[in-house]
């Protein structure tokens, strides 16, 4: 496609079921990155992949975050176990993995995630 | 570490009055980037501008401008004759060798008709 797309748009689930948000990047993108959005807030980094590998873990708040890359495509971020404080936006970027890191990151339009 | 300060949580403005948002950033890298975003309350991130550390040029893009001035680690944001199509939240952020996106924590602009 065109754009970075994610699935679902929205999503609602019960307090400690688990969930998997997915990100398709932009064809030919190396560089992966989630971001989380609470509501009134900036951004928060979890997590980046250069091809399938996630040199940088740092972001993710908990154990119960865990995000996987394959193909150098799709990445599926997953949450178990889910707190009413997972409740936000969650965005995924992609970009070309050039220059350090210090490329143009394209989002998709998000995830919305509302644990009840 | 990387930080991005925006400390204009809320601007109103009336229609047609110019306006600036403020961004100030830290970072230990001598290479880095700067970018400003606007998201809509319709909620995507939609990508304004790309300032490299090295290029301290003002840019103009037609009613809106940016002022890069390392001296003082600030990079604003001027929008000419507001509209209300303006109305949205901006967030200014930064990229250094870490390659993760540091976002300051927006304003939100709202301009009334």
């Amino acid at each position: 496609g065109a754009g970075v797309s994610q699935s679902p748009s929205n999503k609602v689930t019960e307090k400690g079921k688990d969930v998997e948000l997915r990100c398709d990047p932009i064809s030919g993108h190396t560089a992966l990155y989630w971001y989380r959005q609470r509501l009134g807030q900036g951004l928060e980094f979890l997590i980046y992949f250069q091809g399938n590998s996630a040199p940088d873990k740092s972001g993710l708040p908990s154990d119960r975050f865990s995000a996987e890359r394959t193909g150098e495509s799709v990445s599926t971020l997953t949450i178990q176990r889910t707190q009413q404080e997972d409740s936000a936006v969650y965005l995924c970027a992609s970009s070309l993995g050039l220059a350090g890191g210090l490329d143009e990151q394209f989002f998709g339009p998000g995830t919305r995630l509302t644990v009840l | 570490a990387q930080k991005v300060t925006q400390a204009q949580t809320e601007i109103s403005v009336v229609e047609k009055e110019d306006v600036t948002l403020d961004c100030v950033y830290e970072t230990r890298d001598t290479t880095y980037y700067l970018f400003w975003y606007k998201q809509p309350p319709s909620g995507e991130l939609v990508f304004l501008i790309r300032r490299n550390s090295f290029d301290e040029q003002n840019e103009i893009s037609g009613r809106y401008s940016w002022n890069f001035q390392k001296s003082t680690s600030s990079f604003n944001f001027t929008i000419t004759a507001s509209q209300v199509v303006d109305s949205a939240v901006y967030f200014c952020a930064l990229v250094d060798s870490s390659y993760k996106l540091i976002f300051g924590s927006g304003t939100r602009l709202l301009v009334r008709p």
